[in-house]
């Protein structure tokens, strides 16, 4: 069984501002797969960033990264040089057998100008 | 092609109508997905296909049947809704149905049923 867990329901950053996401999951897999997800308006989900659990270095994408803490089972992204663009709904996401993705409950990112 | 394509993008419906959603994918993955989004939530798996048999499914009411016709094509049959079933209705696909479950997904159906 696998549980994730957001914290906050919503953050705000203004532009060009850094802000960090927090996420915890917990799992009884030794192997799985972390995801960031972002919803925008729009609907669509987008694949953000994607960081799997053996790989001791951090993900990074651009202005987005990751800080994993196998440890602590803690999955943070941080988003650089906040963007208006970068405004959605933002799911944490764990992979897990047979193809089924556990997501948590989501953060609402507002970007003020 | 990165894409997959959900038909109709808005749909209303009436508790006794009969009607299908449509997703398609062209990247030869062979896991896809069902799922139900309400406002604000995180979005509930419903269903698994993988390699085109159903894998998982999430104790989902009869009243929404999927099928997979061929690798490329999902469908998802309604009738008899509810209005509890009104929501956000995204497909999605994955290489494969393991723990790399990085998931592509449609821009959703918005259903309301009346």
């Amino acid at each position: 069984a696998q549980t994730v867990t957001q914290s906050q329901p919503e953050m705000s950053v203004q532009e060009a501002e850094t802000v960090t996401l927090s996420c915890t999951y917990d799992t009884s897999e030794s192997d799985y797969y972390l995801f960031w997800y972002k919803q925008p308006p729009s609907r669509q989900m987008i694949l953000v960033i994607r960081q799997e659990a053996y790989k001791q270095q951090n993900a990074t994408e651009n202005r987005f990264s990751v800080n994993f803490q196998k440890a602590a089972k803690s999955f943070s992204l941080k988003i650089s040089d906040s963007q208006l663009g970068d405004a959605a709904m933002y799911f944490c996401a764990g992979g897990t057998s047979y193809g089924k993705l556990t997501f948590g409950q989501g953060t609402i990112l507002t970007v003020h100008p | 092609d990165t894409e997959v394509t959900q038909t109709p993008k808005h749909l209303v419906m009436g508790m006794t109508n009969k009607k299908s959603l449509k997703c398609e994918q062209h990247m030869g993955h062979r896991a896809m997905y069902w799922y139900k989004q309400k406002a604000k939530k995180p979005p509930e798996l419903m269903f698994v296909y993988s390699y085109e048999k159903l894998s998982i499914n999430e104790s989902v009411p009869s009243r929404f049947s999927p099928e997979c016709p061929n690798s490329s094509l999902l469908n998802l049959h309604l009738h008899a809704l509810q209005p509890e079933d009104s929501a956000l209705y995204l497909c999605a696909s994955s290489r494969g149905g393991g723990k790399d479950t990085e998931a592509f997904f449609g821009q959703g159906t918005r259903l309301t049923v009346v």
